[in-house]
């Protein structure tokens, strides 16, 4: 079975550019799962889709950060204009919602570096 | 609030047993996971915890307690392979859906 795709692995851009990362989850996962990652720390949401409708966007900076699933399928992050603080690694995640743990199954990240 | 807090550091000698411990604090306790993160990877699903007691898998096993809102990973026999960190996740559903917390992780080393 695929796993999470995510592209690009990693994109350098200066502050005030704007970038989209892409994220194509498990066949047949219900949610899909943005999480900024600093170096560091743990993961924190960003923003949670249950098929293509948002869930919990309470931690998405919506003046710069905007995300869509619009099939509910796939997904974009954009972020626009970036900031220094926003260099992290995103990391995508699904889950089916139908097992027994739910757990979440991660992508290998973006890594955003902002000069 | 919810505030989950775990070691920022340990090492650990190939062939032994560590403990990682997690503490936390939320009002809508729906589960606690554990995930491996190698330096520079996705992190992976080692381990959930939703009633009391102890989960064995292979070399690791995790335990919780709800009432003390603790838990702890334990890892035998340590191999070179185990060095990465370990998040430790709550599951909340105080929001009416459920939403993972992650602490900050546990970098462990372990040494020959």
């Amino acid at each position: 079975e695929a796993g999470v795709a995510q592209s690009p692995r990693y994109k350098i851009i200066e502050k005030r550019q704007s970038v989209a990362f892409w994220c194509n989850p498990i066949s047949g996962h219900a949610t899909l799962y943005w999480y900024q990652q600093i170096l560091g720390q743990g993961p924190k949401l960003l923003i949670q889709f249950q098929n293509n409708g948002v869930v919990d966007d309470s931690q998405l900076p919506k003046d710069r950060f905007s995300a869509e699933r619009l099939k509910g399928v796939d997904s974009t992050l954009k972020i626009q204009p970036a900031k220094l603080e926003d260099s992290a690694v995103y990391l995508c995640a699904s889950s089916f919602g139908g097992s027994t743990h739910n757990e979440q199954f991660f992508g290998p990240g973006t890594r955003l570096t902002v000069l | 609030g919810q505030n989950i807090d775990q070691p920022t550091e340990m090492t650990a000698t190939e062939g032994a047993i560590v403990q990682i411990n997690c503490t936390y604090q939320t009002s809508g306790f729906n589960g606690l996971f554990w995930y491996q993160q190698h330096a520079g990877e996705a992190p992976t699903f080692l381990s959930y915890n939703v009633l009391d007691g102890l989960e064995e898998k292979g070399r690791f096993s995790s335990f919780l307690s709800r009432s003390k809102g603790y838990s702890y990973l334990l890892l035998k026999e340590l191999q070179m392979k185990d060095s990465a960190s370990y998040l430790c996740a709550v599951r909340d559903f105080s929001g009416g859906y459920n939403k993972l917390i992650f602490g900050a992780g546990t970098r462990l080393a372990v040494h020959p």
